[in-house]
């Protein structure tokens, strides 16, 4: 089984729409990261935790919100979807040594 | 200007070459991550480094601190070595460690 598990994989849905994008992890890590890929640019970090009480904003945070239900899980939302938000999301964690283990992505569509 | 640059953007070699990705980075960091990021788009860390050499069968990865640049070196290059591969510097920013992605290299081999 995977060590990071991203649900759903693939989303079709529309402007106005709330979203849910889930993540869980195995490994015991207390710090996770949500990041978006746009085409021809860099992952962009949305937001991350270093455990269930600590939550930071990454760049890029605007029109996402998370919850860190319990250290094994970190999900975001999209309150209300827009079009340019369309793209590949990756949750992670971080080991206290710093490598990252990614989850397999979710890819949002927002027509 | 990208904290972090990434060449050449796009390598098409054939089976057996050896292989360079290049790295550069214009600020201090705590360590260089190289990450590969298949077709099904998920992502594989190869390699944390903060200085000189790392190896790991046909992959070699080395950092030059003073310089600001690290190599990813694919000896042996066949087929399945076909996809992006990944540069991300760790930096501390307001005390937390963050990483800063490349746009990511894609290298294709033929048979």
């Amino acid at each position: 089984d995977a060590d990071v598990t991203q649900t759903p994989r693939n989303r079709i849905t529309k402007t106005g729409k709330r979203i849910m994008l889930e993540c869980s992890q195995t490994k015991g890590h207390d710090r996770m990261y949500w990041y978006r890929q746009d085409p021809g640019l860099g992952l962009r970090l949305i937001y991350y935790s270093f455990d269930v009480k600590d939550i930071n904003k990454g760049e890029i945070s605007d029109g996402y919100s998370v919850s860190r239900q319990a250290q094994a899980k970190f999900s975001l939302s999209l309150e209300s979807a827009i079009p340019n938000q369309t793209a590949l999301y990756f949750c992670a964690t971080r080991d206290r040594l710093g490598e990252q283990f990614f989850g397999p992505g979710t890819r949002l569509t927002v027509l | 200007k990208n904290e972090v640059e990434q060449s050449p953007q796009n390598l098409t070699a054939q089976e057996g070459e050896f292989i360079t990705i290049n790295c550069s980075y214009s600020v201090g960091i705590s360590a260089l991550h190289w990450l590969q990021q298949h077709p099904g788009g998920g992502i594989v860390s190869l390699f944390m480094l903060s200085s000189g050499k790392k190896k790991h069968g046909r992959l070699i990865a080395t950092i030059n601190i003073q310089e600001k640049h690290s190599s990813l070196h694919i000896t042996a290059s066949h087929p399945r070595d076909s996809a992006v591969y990944i540069c991300a510097v760790a930096l501390l920013i307001q005390g937390a460690q963050k990483l800063v992605f490349g746009q990511g290299t894609r290298l294709t081999i033929n048979p």
